[in-house]
């Protein structure tokens, strides 16, 4: 696709429910970010994946978070039991195969509300 | 592993007035550093990028950052703002193999 994906636009769900969010990266990029970004708030990273392996799951706030990808494509992140301090914005991003960093692509991002 | 402080959380300038961003970046190798921007509703856009070279790099809009690897830092700034630039700004520093982080951010108001 021309850029990077993601559904739902808006989720709202009740606490305590389980919800997952899905990304569509741009088509051969192999490095996926999740970040999660709270009212008034910066990026919060919570998991990055090179190919379909997340060498860095450090930024996941608790054991209710959880993420996947599969064929290096498509990605994503499920959230078990939520709560209301989960509501925010979760945004994707993408970047190119290269030896070294490179330009993140954002997508539009899921705004979860948990009541 | 690597981080990325934005000192000021909230900066005020007038419109026409020269506008300096801070960033202070913590790597132990040859850091890649960034600027984002994200204007109210919009999704983050790439001001300006740092891979080598020249430290003083030109992104779009007319910001421009220096890599000064002796503070590191990798400020943002621009000669003149318009009231168009208000807007939240992140800093981002990246090892190279794609792990990218960012600061809290910054957010501009311009006043008219």
């Amino acid at each position: 696709g021309a850029g990077v994906s993601q559904s739902p636009s808006n989720k709202v769900t009740e606490k305590g429910k389980d919800v997952e969010l899905r990304c569509d990266p741009i088509s051969g990029h192999t490095a996926l970010y999740w970040y999660r970004q709270s009212l008034g708030q910066g990026l919060e990273f919570l998991i990055y994946f090179q190919g379909n392996s997340a060498p860095d799951k450090s930024g996941l706030p608790s054991d209710r978070f959880s993420a996947e990808r599969t064929g290096g494509s498509v990605s994503t992140l499920t959230i078990q039991r939520t709560q209301q301090e989960d509501s925010a914005v979760y945004l994707c991003a993408s970047s190119s195969p290269s030896l070294r960093a490179d330009t993140q692509y954002f997508g539009p991002g899921t705004r979860l509300t948990v009541l | 592993a690597q981080s990325v402080t934005q000192p000021d959380i909230h900066i005020t300038v007038s419109e026409g007035a020269s506008l300096e961003l801070r960033c202070n970046y913590s790597y132990g190798a040859t850091p890649y550093l960034f600027w984002y921007v994200q204007s109210p509703g919009q999704g983050l856009q790439l001001l300006l990028k740092y891979f080598s070279g020249d430290t003083l790099v030109q992104g779009i809009k007319g910001f421009e950052a220096e890599f000064k690897r002796s503070q590191s830092s990798f400020n943002l700034r621009k000669p003149s703002v318009h009231w168009s630039d208000a807007a939240e700004y992140f800093c981002a520093v990246a090892t190279n193999n794609n792990d990218m982080r960012f600061g809290a951010g910054t957010r501009l108001t311009v006043k008219p």
